[in-house]
């Protein structure tokens, strides 16, 4: 069985500056993927970035990109330039077949 | 495509009605999953269709929730028998087949059992 592990409940991060969330996932499986979804209040989850496994060029999605590390099992999310539009619940996600979330990280960004 | 739609959006129902709500998915996804969320928790996995075979229940899901998804198109959840632990927000989601693509999600429908 799988399970993503994300150790921040909340954060916040001032507008326009950098923020990383942590993810930690546990698998036997070689062949996975894996993705940060984001879900604004009140509204329906989407993508922000997804990474293949088996490379190890990271991800990077205009201000998103992350920190993947294998060996670690270790996927963390970078928000560069934060916008107030960023403030939401992000999840991070493990799918080899069907998806496994962590808990989230409740991300708040101030003006 | 406007994307996957839940119907209802809200339900609430007393201790021991039986509810059932519906997902209908983008079109030309041949996956479609069933999660329930809860407040402050990650989307937990309850079953998942390929086409109209149901691949995957989760050892979790009591023998209350059944699923359906008749000629691989739409899907519905039926929950007998509510009880007050099954509040929580129920997501649907559908995706091409394949461990890259992303899951696009509903709205999803809050169920509350008083």
């Amino acid at each position: 069985a799988q399970t993503v592990t994300q150790s921040q409940p909340e954060m916040s991060v001032q507008e326009a500056e950098t923020v990383t969330l942590s993810c930690t996932y546990d698998t036997s499986e070689n062949n996975y993927y894996l993705f940060w979804y984001k879900q604004p209040p009140s509204r329906q989850m989407i993508l922000v970035i997804r990474q293949e496994a088996y490379k190890q060029q990271n991800a990077t999605e205009n201000r998103f990109s992350v920190n993947f590390q294998k060996a670690a099992k270790s996927f963390s999310l970078k928000i560069s330039d934060s916008q107030l539009g960023d403030t939401a619940m992000y999840f991070c996600a493990f799918n080899a077949g069907k998806s496994t979330f962590g808990d989230g990280t409740t991300l708040t960004v101030k003006p | 495509d406007t994307g996957v739609s839940q119907n209802p959006r809200h339900k609430i129902t007393k201790r021991g009605q039986n509810v059932t709500f519906r997902c209908d998915p983008i079109s030309e996804h041949n996956r479609l999953y069933w999660y329930r969320q809860t407040l402050g928790q990650g989307p937990e996995f309850l079953t998942y269709f390929q086409n109209e075979a149901q691949l995957e229940k989760s050892r979790l899901l009591s023998d209350r929730f059944s699923a359906e998804r008749p000629k691989g198109s739409f899907s519905t959840l039926e929950i007998q028998r509510t009880e007050q632990g099954d509040s929580a927000m129920y997501l649907c989601a559908s995706s091409f087949t394949g461990r890259n693509t992303e899951a696009f999600f509903g709205q999803g429908t809050r169920l509350t059992v008083v």
